[in-house]
């Protein structure tokens, strides 16, 4: 079966600190990977793809297939990355996106 | 910058009435998705929509469930007899293609069933 899991429901650290979010995954096959991003009384936007190996406002994610796991990080967190954060994978089907059950990230000052 | 637009953006309902969710995706995109979140709950696919017809559909998307794309533009999802578990946020979202996994998604309809 398909299925993203992001153990975290809250996760809260200090500006400046490191982040990782954690994102693990079941899928019998290649899937893709993204991390959405839902800041304060915004829209759900995408932030990155695990096939674009891109950084966006400094997150990065690896895919790891040996452990299943596609987690979230950036080495100094700033208090606007405070929002809500899902991870989704995209698999058999080309038109449905599996999602986490989301982590807020609060940024302390 | 386009954008997809719901409205309403949050409706009040007794159970077993009607409720129609408008959407207007972006012009040139070419698929529509309905996702809803219950309160607290993970975002759940309910379909996507391609061609003027439905490409796929959950298991959640029941005979209740109905999408049209009525004209060039508006892209809705009617709730014919709404039941209290119907209350949820419902996004919707459009792409310009299949497995890019880039949906842009709509502030959303909160829809609460009373």
């Amino acid at each position: 079966a398909q299925r993203v899991t992001q153990p975290e429901k809250l996760l809260s650290v200090f500006k400046g600190a490191p982040v990782e979010l954690k994102c693990n995954y079941s899928y019998s096959g290649s899937p893709e990977l993204f991390w959405y991003v839902q800041y304060s009384r915004q829209r759900l936007q995408l932030l990155l793809r695990h096939i674009s190996r891109e950084s966006i406002k400094g997150f990065t994610a690896d895919l790891n297939k040996g452990e299943t796991s596609f987690h979230l990080k950036k080495p100094f967190a700033q208090e606007e990355d405070s929002a809500m954060y899902y991870c989704a994978l995209s698999g058999h089907s080309n038109y449905q996106l599996i999602w986490g059950a989301g982590t807020k990230l609060i940024i302390k000052p | 910058e386009p954008e997809v637009t719901q409205t309403p953006s949050h409706q009040v309902t007794q159970m077993g009435q009607e409720v129609i969710l408008r959407c207007v995706p972006i012009s040139n995109h070419l698929y529509f998705y309905w996702y809803r979140q219950i309160l607290g709950q993970k975002v759940e696919f309910l379909v996507s929509f391609y061609n003027n017809e439905i490409s796929e559909k959950s298991e959640i998307f029941d005979d209740q469930f109905s999408v049209e794309r009525p004209d060039g533009s508006n892209f809705t999802l009617k709730i014919r007899s709404t039941k209290l578990e119907d209350s949820a946020m419902y996004f919707c979202a459009s792409s310009t293609g299949t497995n890019t996994g880039e949906l842009f998604f709509g502030e959303g309809s909160r829809l609460t069933v009373l």
